[in-house]
């Protein structure tokens, strides 16, 4: 089955500054990655997400890559502000229609802005 | 306003005791999700159903039982047989053939 590792577990940085999170999976056919958002005791929430025929996607202060040669994704964050402390999800699919009884999902980073 | 309601927020129960989380969504979505968060760990597909009257069993169903008599409604029960029951669990829910996973706020349940 598909393995999703998520890295780093923790990150610390100033606000103002760029965030970035990186993420490999094991399955070549894996074509669908998106990235979730969870606030301290609620569920978490989509914030972006990449198919495997699209290489970067933007939305704002928020981007993913992707490197399908390489098996890897990243999430980054540019001008952090306090409210993107947060804990932040990677997750890979095989499914075509992105559908989660594919979805496997990495353990998580904890970023916290530092003011 | 759409979305997906879990009740309670926080469960207490003792060891031994079955004990039943809800999950009701009025996105008019087909599947429905649960997954378990434990700290420093990703989420883990407990069981899914993708239409009314059929579930199937995710990665780590043993232990947990599930039913799917409504659309809107997928109940998740803890039994006894679970053996570390204290967890953060996650319903969530999604048009049937892909589309976003809309996860609902959560239920803590400690077990003692």
């Amino acid at each position: 089955g598909e393995n999703v590792e998520q890295h780093p577990s923790t990150l610390s940085v100033q606000e103002g500054d760029s965030a970035v999170i990186k993420c490999t999976y094991s399955d070549s056919a894996s074509n669908y990655f998106p990235w979730y958002k969870q606030e301290l005791g609620k569920g978490p929430q989509l914030i972006i997400d990449i198919r495997s025929n699209v290489g970067e996607k933007k939305d704002q202060r928020i981007a993913v890559t992707l490197n399908k040669t390489a098996k890897h994704f990243s999430l980054h964050i540019t001008e952090t502000q306090p409210e993107d402390s947060a804990v932040y999800f990677c997750a890979a699919s095989w499914y075509s229609g992105g559908g989660a009884d594919g979805l496997t999902f990495g353990k998580g980073t904890h970023l916290i802005i530092q003011p | 306003d759409g979305g997906i309601t879990q009740s309670p927020k926080y469960l207490f129960r003792k060891e031994g005791q079955n004990v039943t989380l809800s999950c009701e969504q009025n996105l008019n979505h087909d599947a429905m999700y649960w997954y378990r968060q434990d700290p420093g760990q990703g989420l883990r597909l407990i069981y899914y159903s993708q239409i009314v009257n059929d579930f199937q069993k995710g990665d780590i169903a043993e232990g947990y039982s599930v039913s799917r008599e409504k659309k809107e409604s997928f109940p998740l029960t803890v039994t006894s047989a679970q053996k570390n029951p204290t967890a953060f669990y996650l319903c969530a829910s999604s048009t049937r053939r892909g589309g976003t996973l809309h996860f609902g706020n959560g239920t803590r349940l400690t077990v003692t």
